[in-house]
Order: C-alpha cells, then sequence, then structure tokens
C-alpha cells in the first residue's frame, strides 16, 4: 500500500496528557498537510510543510501544537496537555508539488480526551 | 479564500443520475474547482477538479457555468458506495484546500 499512512488510528488519552500522531505520506510527495476534523463538520486546515520547512500555520492553532517534518519525510503532530476539546479526528494529507495538484488524505487518527 | 456555497444534504435513489450544485460568486480568474468527498470513517478523496471546462473523468463529471460562478458534479449513476459528504472548494495554486460544509449525499436503494 502506498498512500498515506497514520498512526495510531484511535488514541484515547487523559486531560492534561501529551501526545503524538505520525503521518507517513507518500513517498515522493513533497507537500504535507495536516487537518482536524470534528463530527459534522468540514476538515479544519492545521498546518503544511514543502519538504521540511513548515509554510504555513493556521492562527486557530493553539502554542501547544507543534508540528515537525525532519528531513522532509514522515511528519509529527504534538498536542502538548491535552484538552477535551482537543478530541477530534486529525488527518493527514500529501501532495506532489505546489500548484493545482491533488491531495491525498490518509484514514485519521481519532483523538478522544476524557 | 474565496467561498462555495452547497446545500446541506440530497437524496438520490440507486442507479439514477446525482448533480451536486456548488455557489462560488467570488471566484477569481486563477481559482482552481476541486471536488471532494468523504466517505464515513474515511479521510477526503479527489473526485475531480477543473478551471474553466467541462471535465469528465471515472469517477464523475464536472459542469462549469461559463461565468464560473457556479459549478456542479454529476454522478452518472449513484450507487449505494456513492453515499458520502461531497465537497466544493476553491484552490488557488500553492495554496491550501479549505473545505466548508459539504453536501451530504444519500442514495436510497
Amino acid at each position: 500500500d502506498t498512500g498515506v499512512s497514520q498512526d495510531p488510528r484511535h488514541k484515547i488519552t487523559k486531560r492534561g496528557q501529551n501526545v503524538t500522531f505520525r503521518c507517513d505520506p507518500i513517498s515522493e510527495h513533497n507537500r504535507l498537510y495536516w487537518y482536524r476534523q470534528t463530527l459534522g463538520q468540514g476538515p479544519e486546515f492545521l498546518t503544511y510543510f514543502q519538504n521540511e520547512a513548515q509554510l504555513e500555520k493556521s492562527r486557530l492553532l493553539s502554542d501547544r501544537f507543534s508540528a515537525e517534518r525532519p528531513k522532509g519525510s514522515f511528519s509529527t503532530l504534538e498536542i502538548q496537555r491535552t484538552e477535551q476539546g482537543d478530541s477530534a479526528m486529525y488527518l493527514c494529507a500529501s501532495s506532489a508539488r505546489q500548484g493545482n495538484e491533488k491531495l491525498f488524505f490518509g484514514s485519521g487518527t481519532q483523538l478522544s480526551v476524557l | 479564500d474565496a467561498k462555495t456555497t452547497q446545500p446541506n444534504s440530497m437524496e438520490s435513489n440507486e442507479e439514477e443520475p446525482v448533480h451536486l450544485p456548488c455557489n462560488h460568486s467570488t471566484i477569481s480568474g486563477t481559482d482552481y474547482i476541486h471536488w471532494y468527498r468523504q466517505l464515513p470513517s474515511q479521510g477526503p478523496e479527489y473526485v475531480i477538479h477543473g478551471l474553466t471546462s467541462n471535465v469528465n473523468n471515472r469517477m464523475a463529471s464536472l459542469a462549469i457555468a461559463e461565468d464560473r460562478k457556479s459549478s456542479t458534479l454529476i454522478l452518472h449513476r449513484a450507487t449505494l458506495r456513492d453515499a458520502a459528504v461531497y465537497y466544493c472548494i476553491l484552490y488557488n495554486q500553492g495554496g491550501k484546500l479549505i473545505f466548508g460544509q459539504g453536501t451530504e449525499l444519500s442514495v436510497k436503494p
């Protein structure tokens, strides 16, 4: 399977704990995106990378969220001191190059904060 | 980011054509019209995109109005597997996809 892979599929944590998610994009794709989706809503943009450079970060993203993409390959999204409002599906997508190319999404990581 | 307007929900019968409308009156000359769909418990999936001319692929057709202020995604024969949320998105080169609420399509057998 050469699609976008996300790990874990599900994460349950207690409020105040830190969590980290991983995304492995399609191998030749240099753009990587993170989105968040709550029930009944469309995906909300969080941030994106071109290779290892983080080019844009949503103003809605608090300082508790950080994303990295070392060496321009896989990416991690960390949430520190989780809150119940962080409960959502976290989606990763990748694309081949900037421009009008299509995005390929993973199946997401479902986070539940108790 | 230019916005799109879609109906919240639509219903279709299996094996009949479905026309999903999208209004984008503030579209700019460089905005492409993209459609994605999201099946239950999955990430969004690319369906089709276009700029000015109508487009066809194996999944669907995209009809774009002459003034580009609206477009229609056409599923020629709906199947139960087409039940999903369909998103119409304006996408500019180098930007990111901004999703709206989309249209939830249900397909009746």
